[in-house]
């Protein structure tokens, strides 16, 4: 059972590019989101969604978008990456109401240069 | 803005010590905080959670004390162990606006030494 499986596990970006960061679960949850983690900042929600064709903004949405086409794959997508988007990124996906626990991949961390 | 403020941000115990994070939030709205622990190069993973009509919650070595008045909760780690050294995350979240978002604390890096 593989879970919540990001790629690339590492990626080094120049200002200005373009990238999609890949999530797929394989546990039929209805419910995904992003958060990027940041040194003394925790986790901070990026955007979400709660099923395929719904997705909404969390606290930092701003140059992320996102799409979710099927159950499975929720891609995060950096439209003109910045430095201030150095991050280690987590996909997390879980059942859908409150008390279900959340399920995140391993990160991605990415360095914009 | 961080909705959950959480301390120490750091926090060395010795073997077999009580381990002790606290978070504390501000919106009443808010009725379901869990822990995450996380260990280096892993996602975040849930440890114990509680609501705030029950004050403590036990799962084995892990403790959640839970205080409305106050707006306060925390996690105790009773004899802890190195295997215990990770980064903890409070958060919050709350029952309304469809599915589990949650507001995380900034997090807590725990090393127990031997």
């Amino acid at each position: 059972n593989a879970g919540v499986t990001q790629t690339p596990k590492f990626q080094v970006l120049k200002t200005g590019q373009s990238m999609t960061l890949q999530c797929a679960q394989d546990m039929n949850h209805e419910y995904m989101s992003w958060y990027r983690q940041d040194p003394g900042m925790g986790l901070r929600l990026i955007h979400y969604s709660v099923g395929a064709g719904i997705t909404d903004q969390g606290e930092v949405p701003n140059g992320y978008n996102v799409s979710r086409s099927t159950t499975e794959d929720f891609p995060l997508r950096l439209l003109s990456a910045a430095p201030s988007q150095t991050s280690v990124y987590f996909c997390a996906s879980s059942t859908g109401g409150l008390n279900s626990p959340l399920h995140f991949g391993n990160g991605t961390r990415l360095t914009v240069t | 803005q961080q909705q959950v403020k959480q301390s120490p941000q750091s926090l060395i115990v010795q073997k077999g010590g009580i381990s002790i994070i606290n978070c504390a939030y501000e919106n009443t709205a808010f009725d379901y905080f869990p822990w995450y622990q996380q260990f280096p190069g892993k996602g975040p993973a849930l440890l114990i959670a509680i609501r705030p009509d029950v004050s403590e919650k036990k799962e084995g070595r892990f403790t959640i004390s839970f205080n409305k008045s106050a707006k306060q909760f925390s996690l105790h780690i009773m004899d802890s162990q190195p295997g215990d050294s990770a980064t903890y995350f409070c958060a919050e979240g709350a029952s309304t606006g469809g599915g589990n978002k949650l507001t995380f604390g900034t997090g807590t890096q725990l090393k127990v030494e031997l």
